[in-house]
């Protein structure tokens, strides 16, 4: 089947460690993208990257990073420096060709931090 | 800045009524809007889209939207909902050519017996 994996589905972290999300997709998209969730805020972009290599920042990435060194694979680091950072995070992906402009989604990490 | 509106943060529907879900957007040019369900703890799913043309959309499970360029707005409807339509829904922007979204902050469902 093809789609995009996040894993774990809940992640425990103590405060002052970094941790790293996962996300893979095996539908041959270019882009991807990392989305945070809060309750009533909606989505808002936290990296997304065009094609292996490049990635840029989004509306919130201060504490986070990221790298793109495979095609399928897109994870998300997030680190001590991040103030708050209990969350759901959600991966998404399209195809750069064609105008459809659709972003598939993972089913989401929840990440708790104390 | 583009921005999205979606003025109902909760709404409550008892089982076979109509729901209509609203969604307000900020765009200079000819936007591209998108309505996304999200189920409790999942990702999130694609109900329709507008690029252009006809400017009532068909989705999946039976709803559909209708975009108003006077009004700016891209409302959800639903004629007769069912139980499992109890979820969170999304109206979301095109931003650029890069293919970033501006989502609105949601709106939840709650479906009534």
């Amino acid at each position: 089947d093809g789609g995009i994996t996040q894993s774990p589905k809940y992640l425990f972290r103590k405060e002052g460690q970094n941790v790293t999300l996962s996300c893979e997709q095996n539908l041959n998209h270019d882009a991807m993208y990392w989305y945070r969730q809060d309750p009533g805020q909606g989505l808002r972009l936290i990296y997304y990257s065009q094609i292996v290599n490049d990635f840029q920042k989004g509306d919130i990435a201060e504490g986070y990073s990221v790298s793109r060194e495979k095609k399928e694979s897109f994870p998300l680091t997030v680190t001590s420096a991040q103030k708050n950072p209990t969350a759901f995070y959600l991966c998404a992906s399209r195809p750069s060709m064609g105008n459809s402009y659709e972003q598939y989604f993972g089913p989401g990490t929840r990440l708790t931090v104390t | 800045a583009q921005s999205v509106t979606q003025p109902d943060i909760h709404i409550t529907v008892s089982e076979g009524a109509s729901l209509e879900l609203r969604c307000n957007y900020s765009y200079g040019a000819t936007p591209y809007l998108f309505w996304y369900v999200q189920s409790p703890g999942q990702g999130l799913q694609l109900l329709l889209k507008y690029f252009s043309g006809d400017t009532l959309v068909q989705g999946i499970k039976g709803f559909e939207a209708e975009f108003k360029r006077s009004q700016s707005s891209f409302n959800l409807r639903k004629p007769s909902v069912h139980w499992s339509d109890a979820a969170e829904y999304f109206c979301a922007v095109l931003t650029d050519s890069w293919g970033k979204l501006q989502f609105g902050a949601g709106t939840q469902v709650v479906v009534t017996p």
